[in-house]
């Protein structure tokens, strides 16, 4: 089992660089979310989304970009990089059953906008 | 409304001993809260989890407490491991909906030999 995968696992970006942080999950899940966390801040929310073709902002969203056009992949779009989306980024996927909601990590991806 | 506070920032307790790690939340709308783990260069992973109708959930050395009435619930670690070393996460959501998670800052946990 897969899981939750994100691609690349590192990247050094140069300020005004563009990129796209790929997120695919295998467990058929509906929900999926993109988090930054910063030292000491938690996991802050930047876009989520509830199914294919439906995303939403979440606390942070402000330079970013998401789509959703399959149920597995919802991959995270940085225009114009700036230092201060130096970060690790976190995609994860939950489903709504069992009335519990358990959200399923990737390893993470690290950038450095400099 | 939707925040989640954690406390201590930082821990470190001694092989053996007993971590507590709390938090205290404001939205009496939530109704599922888990605590995450999280090593090093990993992603966080679900440890334990309690509904609002139970005061408390205890599985193997860990134990969450759930105090309705104050907002406020606690991870306790019996007999710490140095294994154990890790970022603990609090968290709160409402089941169904959009199913957001609003995460606590995080508490370092440093177990000593």
């Amino acid at each position: 089992n897969a899981g939750v995968t994100q691609t690349p696992k590192f990247r050094i970006l140069k300020i005004g660089q563009s990129m796209t942080l790929q997120c695919t999950q295998d467990m058929n899940h509906n929900y999926m979310y993109w988090y930054r966390q910063d030292p000491g801040m938690g996991l802050k929310l930047i876009y989520y989304s509830v199914g294919a073709g439906i995303t939403d902002k979440g606390e942070v969203p402000n330079g970013y970009n998401v789509s959703r056009s399959t149920t597995e992949d919802f991959p995270l779009r940085l225009e114009l990089a700036a230092p201060s989306q130096t970060s690790v980024y976190f995609c994860a996927s939950s489903s709504a059953s069992g009335g519990k909601n358990i959200q399923y990590f990737g390893a993470g991806t690290r950038l450095s906008v400099l | 409304q939707q925040q989640v506070k954690q406390s201590p920032q930082s821990l470190i307790v001694q092989k053996g001993g007993i971590s507590i790690i709390n938090c205290a939340y404001e939205n009496t709308a939530f109704d599922y809260f888990p605590w995450y783990q999280q090593f090093p260069g990993k992603g966080p992973a679900l440890l334990i989890a309690i509904r609002p109708d139970v005061s408390e959930k205890k599985e193997g050395r860990f134990t969450i407490s759930f105090n309705k009435s104050a907002k406020q619930f606690s991870l306790h670690i019996m007999d710490s491991q140095p294994g154990d070393s890790a970022t603990y996460f609090c968290a709160a959501s409402i089941v169904g909906g959009y199913q957001k998670v609003t995460f606590g800052t995080g508490t370092k946990l440093q177990v000593i030999p």
